[in-house]
């Protein structure tokens, strides 16, 4: 079945650095979405992308969708201590109906 | 607009006692709905999906089973709980056929089991 690998798995940052997380799928994928879980919370989507090398801004957020729709990456510049949290991309396959494969998120520590 | 609610918050409960947690959609109809569970620290592992009501989806064999019973009601249920049973429970709806699936979660319920 289809498999999405996360790298890292922790992250810890001082406040102002910044910070990657990697997503890679075993497939290509229809679209991939970002979600993010802050602690003792639920996750909470972030953006979707769906073109090949799509590039979207969210602030100090960049998300990137690979040219083959397999990768894709989060980036955050200059970390601040609200970005705490985790980072969970999920994938959707072609034919996988309204189901995501998540991969096993980035936890993100911010230390002021 | 759209809600999903999730009950209870917190449930602590003893190796072999049943279980029953509840999750309903407000504001939308014939939405895809999902339960997925994590444990301390991890990813997300989907348990079960609905794409109608009565159509019950299972990704993971195991010792809990899903029900939906009304359009945007879905129930995840265990006849005798183990200690491995214990986690984070969420529960999503996403748009029916919706071209951008994206998942809605709830609050959650945290589950231990003692």
């Amino acid at each position: 079945g289809q498999q999405v690998m996360q790298i890292p798995q922790y992250q810890h940052v001082q406040e102002g650095e910044d910070f990657t997380t990697y997503c890679n799928s075993s497939t290509t994928l229809s679209n991939i979405q970002w979600y993010k879980q802050r602690p003792g919370g639920h996750p909470v989507f972030l953006i979707q992308l769906v073109k090949s090398g799509e590039v979207k801004k969210q602030k100090r957020l960049t998300f990137q969708f690979g040219e083959a729709k397999k990768n894709s990456s989060l980036h955050i510049t200059a970390t601040q201590t609200t970005d705490v949290g985790t980072y969970f991309c999920a994938g959707k396959g072609g034919t996988s109906y309204g189901k995501l494969t998540f991969g096993q998120g980035t936890i993100l520590t911010v230390h002021p | 607009s759209q809600t999903i609610h999730q009950w209870p918050a917190t449930l602590v409960q003893p190796v072999g006692s049943p279980l029953s947690l509840e999750c309903t959609v407000e504001g939308t109809s014939n939405p895809n709905l999902y339960w997925y569970r994590q444990a301390a620290g991890r990813g997300l592992q989907l348990l079960f999906y609905s794409v109608g009501i009565g159509q019950i989806s299972s990704e993971v064999p195991q010792n809990l089973s899903a029900s939906r019973p009304q359009d945007r009601q879905f129930i995840l249920s265990s006849k005798k709980l183990l200690l491995s049973d214990s986690g984070f429970y969420l529960c999503a709806w996403s748009v029916m056929g919706g071209s951008k699936n994206i998942q809605y979660f709830g609050a959650g319920t945290r589950l231990s089991v003692l």
